[in-house]
């Protein structure tokens, strides 16, 4: 149980251009669900948490109207990367958080964005 | 600035003996610990966790112990196997149990388990 997925799993685009990235809890509804990125040997920074129906919470620095987040119901969320510049090239992960387990945190299998 | 700390980037240990990685923290408020592992380009897996009020969570081969006051947690694993070799993360997150709090990671620590 717990599984998250993200799709797609890699993305190469051209800059200028929007890349959206989707977040799937599987078997369980997450009431909450977060977005991390993590640059090569960093550890994972949390951009955002994001709640269904409800506007997403940014952290300190990360540009909400570059980083566009929707969580729409209890099983999705989305990650867009508007006009995306090579800076923006990370490793994206989601996690969602929900069920039973529900201080726990699953995690997706990450997105790897390289913008060129 | 770090509020979750790995000081250690890597870590040797040979097959069957203990590996201990170590974290430290500066934020007084969490109150939730977790670590992770993690393999290159996959998301972390959930290992184990420690709630504050405790100072000692076992899972199996996983036992990670807590020092509040020394705002230090470590993580053992006994006996080291080599599909422990990966890179682990301790995270944090504060507020009380149940909230949805974003994690705060540390760098991590690569740990490998030679044979």
């Amino acid at each position: 149980g717990a599984v998250v997925s993200q799709h797609p799993s890699w993305v190469i685009c051209k800059s200028g251009t929007s890349v959206k990235i989707e977040c799937r809890s599987l078997d369980f509804q997450a009431t909450t669900m977060f977005w991390y990125r993590q640059f090569p040997k960093q550890s994972l920074m949390l951009m955002a948490t994001s709640n269904e129906g409800s506007k997403a919470t940014y952290e300190q620095g990360v540009e909400k109207d570059k980083f566009l987040i929707n969580h729409a119901s209890l099983t999705l969320s989305t990650l867009t990367v508007t006009s995306a510049h090579p800076e923006d090239s990370s490793f994206y992960i989601c996690s969602a958080q929900g069920g039973l387990s529900y201080n726990e945190q699953f995690f997706g299998p990450g997105t790897r964005l390289t913008v060129l | 600035d770090q509020q979750v700390k790995q000081n250690s980037p890597s870590l040797s240990v040979q097959e069957g003996r203990i590996s201990i990685l170590n974290c430290d923290y500066t934020n007084s408020m969490f109150d939730y610990f977790l670590w992770y592992k993690k393999y290159p380009a996959e998301g972390p897996t959930f290992l184990i966790s420690i709630s504050s009020i405790k100072d000692k969570n076992e899972d199996g081969r996983f036992t990670v112990f807590l020092n509040k006051s020394a705002k230090h947690l470590s993580l053992h694993i006994v006996p080291s196997q080599p599909g422990d070799s990966a890179v682990y993360f301790c995270a944090a997150s504060g507020g009380s149990g149940g909230g949805a709090d974003g994690l705060t990671f540390g760098k991590g620590t690569h740990l490998i388990i030679q044979p």
